[in-house]
């Protein structure tokens, strides 16, 4: 099992619409959740961090569930300039050497 | 304007050859990490250097060696050894006030001819 699980997708949705990712991990010792954003061949860029009683920037929402270990993003509103690979990354503890764990991404396609 | 470049975008490898990716920050952060993305896959570490003339192994260091002569660069160089090289890598920085936030470079495309 992977340390962290991304559905690949593609996700395609129309314009406006709201759309959720979910990610798993599987270390329970996890500390930090991150979601990135990547465009197609461009570095990672950090989106937003995640807090454990959910967080919101803008259209975006983050959730943490730590007893079912997993993190949500949620867009509202799509717009043409959402589309791009989103990453999960998870902090293992210190025990683990504080080590970054990034998921193998989902890519979201918004279309008008 | 302070920032993280990788050279070159674009890298062909022929058989049996070392190849260099170059890395510089100009933030004068003491931490630089190499990772390498696979199409499918998450990225994995290949090394760190938390210090000027210290690095460490990452998860995937087999094939690879780094150097850390300088605060500003850490060039990763791809050995012979590294039997399917063709990735998109990446250098990466933490903040400082942060470490769990990365800063990335724009990468590199290795290839094999």
């Amino acid at each position: 099992r992977k340390e962290v699980e991304q559905d690949p997708g593609p996700f395609n949705v129309p314009e406006g619409a709201t759309v959720a990712f979910n990610c798993t991990y599987s270390n329970s010792a996890s500390q930090s959740f991150f979601w990135y954003r990547q465009d197609c061949r461009k570095e990672p860029k950090l989106l937003m961090s995640v807090y454990s009683s959910g967080n919101e920037d803008g259209r975006f929402t983050a959730q943490l569930n730590r007893a079912s270990q997993y993190i949500s993003l949620l867009i509202r509103d799509s717009k043409l300039s959402d589309s791009a690979t989103y990453l999960c990354v998870v902090k293992a503890g210190a025990e683990y050497g504080n080590k970054l764990v990034f998921g193998a991404g989902t890519i979201l396609r918004v279309k008008s | 304007d302070g920032g993280i470049t990788q050279s070159p975008k674009y890298l062909f490898r022929k058989e049996g050859q070392n190849v260099t990716l170059s890395c510089e920050q100009n933030l004068n952060h003491d931490a630089m990490y190499w990772y390498r993305q696979d199409p499918g896959q998450g990225l994995r570490l290949i090394y760190y250097s938390q210090i000027v003339n210290d690095f460490q192994k990452g998860d995937i260091a087999e094939g690879y060696s780094v150097s850390r002569e300088k605060k500003e660069s850490f060039p990763l160089t791809v050995t012979s050894a590294q039997k399917n090289p063709t990735a998109f890598y990446l250098c990466a920085t933490p903040d400082r006030d942060n470490y769990e936030k990365l800063f990335f470079g724009s990468g590199t495309q290795l290839s094999v001819l």
